[in-house]
């Protein structure tokens, strides 16, 4: 059980270009998700909660107007890097668990590789 | 400032072995300290929770304890299979914080 869902797993677009990154818990319902992003051989930062029906909470340093994240259901968030660039090009992995705790296990989407060109 | 510290390096061990892998963190007072286990291209996968009253926690060949006086953590594989090579990353989740926050992770390699 507890399975999160990541779509899509790899993107390739270019410069300019606004991409959507679809996070699903399948059977659960998540009332808050995570979103992080991992750079090569770093850890995973964290990048915003995600809350449903309700505005996300970005940490500091992430701009909010560049990742707009929307979480419009209790099995869905998503993620979009509008006006990507190179420099957005990350793996970005989001999590949740049942309780919607973040002190508890998390559960991981298999990420999703973007490149910009 | 606050760090989480894990070998950098990867560690290297022959299959039937134990690995020991070393999370170390300043500055925090954790009141749970998890690890995680990433293949490459994917996410990360829960292995074991330790809550900061407790000393050692097992489940089949882990082990993972938890030394608030040293802020160290350690976690064992014992008989270690080439199918355990992966990086092994651990997180903490604060007191008085919102979120849970990773180590950079160590890579475990075992050869046959």
């Amino acid at each position: 059980g507890a399975v999160v869902s990541q779509h899509p797993s790899w993107v390739i677009c270019k410069s300019g270009t606004s991409v959507k990154i679809e996070c699903r818990s399948l059977d659960f319902q998540a009332t808050t998700m995570f979103w992080y992003r991992q750079f090569p051989k770093q850890s995973l930062m964290l990048m915003a909660t995600s809350n449903e029906g309700s505005k996300a909470t970005y940490e500091q340093g992430v701009e909010k107007d560049k990742f707009l994240i929307n979480h419009a259901s209790l099995t869905l968030s998503t993620l979009t890097v509008t006006s990507a660039h190179p420099e957005d090009s990350s793996f970005y992995i989001c999590s949740a668990n049942p309780g919607g705790q973040y002190n508890q296990p998390q559960h991981f989407g298999d990420g999703t590789r973007l490149s910009i060109l | 400032s606050q760090k989480i510290e894990q070998n950098s390096e990867a560690l290297n061990i022959q299959e039937g072995k134990t690995a020991t892998l070393t999370c170390n963190y300043t500055n925090y007072s954790p009141a749970y300290l998890q690890w995680y286990r990433q293949d490459p291209g994917r996410g990360p996968v829960f292995l074991l929770l330790i809550r900061e009253n407790e000393k050692e926690k097992r489940k089949e060949r882990l082990k993972v304890t938890f030394d608030t006086t040293l802020k160290q953590s350690l976690f064992h594989i014992t008989a270690s299979q080439p199918a355990d090579s992966a990086t092994y990353l651990c997180a903490l989740a604060p007191a008085g914080y919102s979120t849970l926050t990773f180590g950079k992770g160590t890579m475990l390699l075992v050869s046959p």
